[in-house]
């Protein structure tokens, strides 16, 4: 029973390209959320997907930045024009369905250096 | 906004010794909480998940607390050993669909 997937691992982009980031929930969970965390910072919530929908996206910045969660194959956080402030880790969680009752299981991570 | 602060942010201990590590949140009505575990450049590990009508949780050497009413949760350690130096990590969730993270204690038992 494989955890949540994320890759690549670690990802370097130049400055103006695209970063795309990959996760895949644990068998039976439909619920995924992304979180960024910035170097001695705590993780920030993004955005939170089920199947096909966006469910809450409060924390995604309005710009360069958009996720999908199709209904075939991985969860996607995609980056567009990448800065150096983009810089940071980006985790991936997910959870069964019946939403608040669990917790989070996680991802290891992509770090994502812009250069 | 629900705030959640983690104290002390460092904590340096010797092998052997028990240790309480303090978590508190500024928004009481909350469905669950949830401590990890975070290695140097790791993921995060679950340790522990409380829902908020559970006073405590156990697994191991680790035990976990919640007064909901207060806004604490505390996590203890027996025994303390050095595999346990990391970054541990509290998260509460609220109403909302996210959950709100604190800064951390970063853990070192000196063996």
């Amino acid at each position: 029973n494989a955890g949540v997937m994320q890759n690549p691992r670690h990802l370097v982009r130049r400055r103006g390209q695209e970063a795309r980031l990959r996760c895949s929930p644990m068998k039976g969970h439909s619920h995924v959320y992304w979180y960024r965390q910035l170097p001695e910072e705590g993780l920030k919530f993004m955005v939170y997907l089920q199947k096909e929908n966006i469910i809450d996206e409060s924390g995604m910045p309005k710009e360069r930045f958009s996720a999908e969660f199709p209904k075939e194959g991985p969860s996607i956080l995609r980056i567009q024009q990448v800065v150096r402030g983009d810089s940071a880790a980006y985790f991936c969680a997910s959870s069964p369905p019946g939403g608040v009752n669990y917790g989070y299981t996680f991802g290891s991570g992509t770090r994502l250096t812009v250069v | 906004k629900q705030e959640v602060t983690q104290i002390p942010a460092a904590l340096s201990v010797p092998e052997g010794e028990n240790l309480v590590l303090n978590c508190s949140f500024t928004d009481s009505a909350i469905y669950n909480l949830q401590w990890f575990r975070q290695d140097p450049g790791k993921g995060l590990t679950s340790l522990l998940l409380i829902q908020s009508s559970q006073r405590e949780q156990t697994s191991g050497r680790l035990n976990a607390s919640l007064d909901k009413s207060s806004g604490r949760s505390t996590l203890y350690i027996a025994a303390s050993q050095p595999g346990d130096s990391a970054t541990y990590l509290c998260a509460v969730r609220g109403t909302g669909n996210q959950f709100y993270f604190g800064t951390g204690t970063s853990l070192t038992v000196i063996p």
